[in-house]
């Protein structure tokens, strides 16, 4: 099947620093992405849509100029978390449909684990 | 707006039984649904995609169905191992290659 993997898989920042997560699609091409954040025994929350060559599309309650969202090409979506605060700690998850010929299933990547300090 | 709702929250069987997780959705106007594991502090791993046309896929032990019209989804697990103890979502999509929306998840445990 189709993988795609985040990097970096941990991380740890100091409260006011940026972080920027890597989320690739290693065998497919991607002109969608999809980033979601995990908080401990809860499901996954949409934050927004990430789209090559556009703007990104962010859900409704999600800052757009915190969480910043880069697609320059059709295999790499960025997430940068900007001047970040401990309440950004949380384990976040991108995900990308793969259906050349099928029913785009959608594919995750292992997370990254955010901890800010 | 669609929202999806999992039953029971947590469950806890003996080795052997088998396990039966629901799905409810609101909005039957899916394009595929979707049944993922997540072991905890992981990724999601996909275990079965149920297209809207569709009434049931199987992969080993695993079989799930799907009532699109009643918006319900149910995933069997049969023989169930110790293994197969996780954190079992549900997501069903809108529109191809669309954006997911999660139940709260069945937190699965599997007594030796």
């Amino acid at each position: 099947g189709a993988v795609v993997s985040q990097h970096p898989s941990w991380v740890i920042c100091k409260s006011g620093t940026s972080v920027k997560i890597e989320c690739r699609s290693l065998d497919f091409q991607a002109t969608t992405m999809f980033w979601y954040r995990q908080f401990p025994k809860q499901s996954l929350m949409l934050m927004a849509t990430s789209n090559e060559g556009s703007k990104a599309t962010y859900e409704q309650g999600v800052e757009k100029d915190k969480f910043l969202i880069n697609h320059a090409s059709l295999t790499l979506s960025t997430l940068t978390v900007t001047s970040a605060h401990p309440e950004d700690s949380s384990f976040y998850i991108c995900s990308a449909p793969s259906g050349a010929s099928g029913p785009y299933e959608q594919y995750f990547g292992p997370g990254t684990r955010l901890t800010v300090t | 707006k669609q929202e999806v709702t999992q039953i029971p929250a947590a469950l806890s069987v003996p080795e052997g039984e088998n396990l039966v997780l629901n799905c409810s959705f609101t909005d039957s106007a899916i394009y595929n649904l979707q049944w993922f594991r997540q072991d905890p502090g992981k990724g999601l791993t996909s275990l079965l995609l149920i297209q809207s046309s569709q009434r049931e896929q199987t992969s080993g032990r695993l079989n799930a169905s799907l009532d699109k019209s009643s918006g319900r989804s149910t995933l069997y697990i049969a023989a169930s191992q110790p293994g197969d103890s996780a954190t079992y979502l549900c997501a069903v999509s809108p529109a191809a290659g669309n954006k997911l929306t999660f139940g709260g998840g069945t937190r699965v445990l599997v007594k030796p």
